[in-house]
C-alpha cells in the first residue's frame, strides 16, 4: 500500500540550512507536498511539487524530487526560530484522490 | 472566507457516550476530508466527500463512526459509543476537485475520552 517515510527529529542551529528527507511508495503520485504544523495548530501547506519536476524554489524553501528513487527533500535556508515545527511530507493525486502523510519530522532550532 | 472551521475545538467525553463534530469548509471547495491524528503520528485518512457524496471510507472508520455532508456544504462526524482509543485530533480539510493546491486544513477538534 501507499506509505510515506521520514525521519522523526532534526536539530539545526539558527542560521544554518535544514534538510528534511522523505521517501514515498506510490509511483503514480501526481503531487508531492510539504506541510507545516505548529503546536496546537492545524496543518499549513508550505509548498508542493508536480511529479514531473526535479526542483522547486520558493524564497527560503527548496524542494528536490528524485522520482526514480521516490525521494523528496525540503531545504530551509537560514533557519529561524519561527521554523520550529513539525514538517509533514505527503503524496497525492495518485491511484487515490486522497493525500497520504508521513509521520512528520520535528525540527528543533538550536540557539 | 475565514478558511476551514471546526467545532468544537476541544471535547472531553466519558467512554460510551456519543459525540458529534462539525466542519465548515471553504465555500467554493467541493471536496471535504476527515483525518485523524494521534500523538507522534501524521494525519490518517478517514473519509472524504465530493459535494454531498461520500466517495471513500478508510478501514479505520469502524461502524461506530459515521460522516455526513447532507447539502454539500458543512459536514458532521459522529462517533458512537466512544472508546479511549478514539482520543485523537480530528482534522477536517477541504479542496477544489482538480489541481495541485493541496488541502486547506481546519485547526481540528481534540477529543479526549475518559
Amino acid at each position: 500500500g501507499e506509505d510515506v517515510e521520514q525521519s522523526l527529529f532534526l536539530s539545526v542551529r539558527e542560521g544554518d540550512s535544514s534538510v528534511i528527507n522523505c521517501t514515498y511508495t506510490d509511483s503514480s503520485s501526481t503531487y508531492l507536498y510539504w506541510y507545516k504544523q505548529e503546536p496546537g495548530a492545524g496543518l499549513q501547506l508550505l509548498t508542493y511539487i508536480f511529479s514531473n519536476m526535479d526542483m522547486k524554489q520558493d524564497q527560503r524553501l527548496t524542494v528536490l524530487l528524485n522520482k526514480k528513487d521516490k525521494h523528496l527533500s525540503l531545504r530551509i535556508a537560514d533557519t529561524q526560530t519561527g521554523d520550529s515545527a513539525i514538517y509533514f511530507c505527503a503524496e497525492g493525486g495518485g491511484r487515490d484522490d486522497k493525500i497520504i502523510f508521513g509521520k512528520g519530522t520535528r525540527l528543533h532550532i538550536l540557539p | 472566507d475565514t478558511g476551514v472551521s471546526q467545532d468544537p475545538r476541544h471535547k472531553i467525553t466519558k467512554r460510551g457516550q456519543n459525540v458529534t463534530f462539525r466542519c465548515d469548509p471553504i465555500s467554493e471547495h467541493n471536496r471535504l476530508y476527515w483525518y485523524r491524528q494521534t500523538l507522534g503520528q501524521g494525519p490518517e485518512f478517514l473519509t472524504y466527500f465530493q459535494n454531498e457524496a461520500q466517495l471513500e471510507k478508510s478501514r479505520l472508520l469502524s461502524d461506530r463512526f459515521s460522516a455526513e455532508r447532507p447539502k454539500g456544504s458543512f459536514s458532521t462526524l459522529e462517533i458512537q459509543r466512544t472508546e479511549q482509543g478514539d482520543s485523537a485530533m480530528y482534522l477536517c480539510a477541504s479542496s477544489v476537485e482538480e489541481g495541485p493546491g493541496g488541502y486547506t486544513f481546519g485547526s481540528g477538534t481534540r477529543l479526549t475520552v475518559v
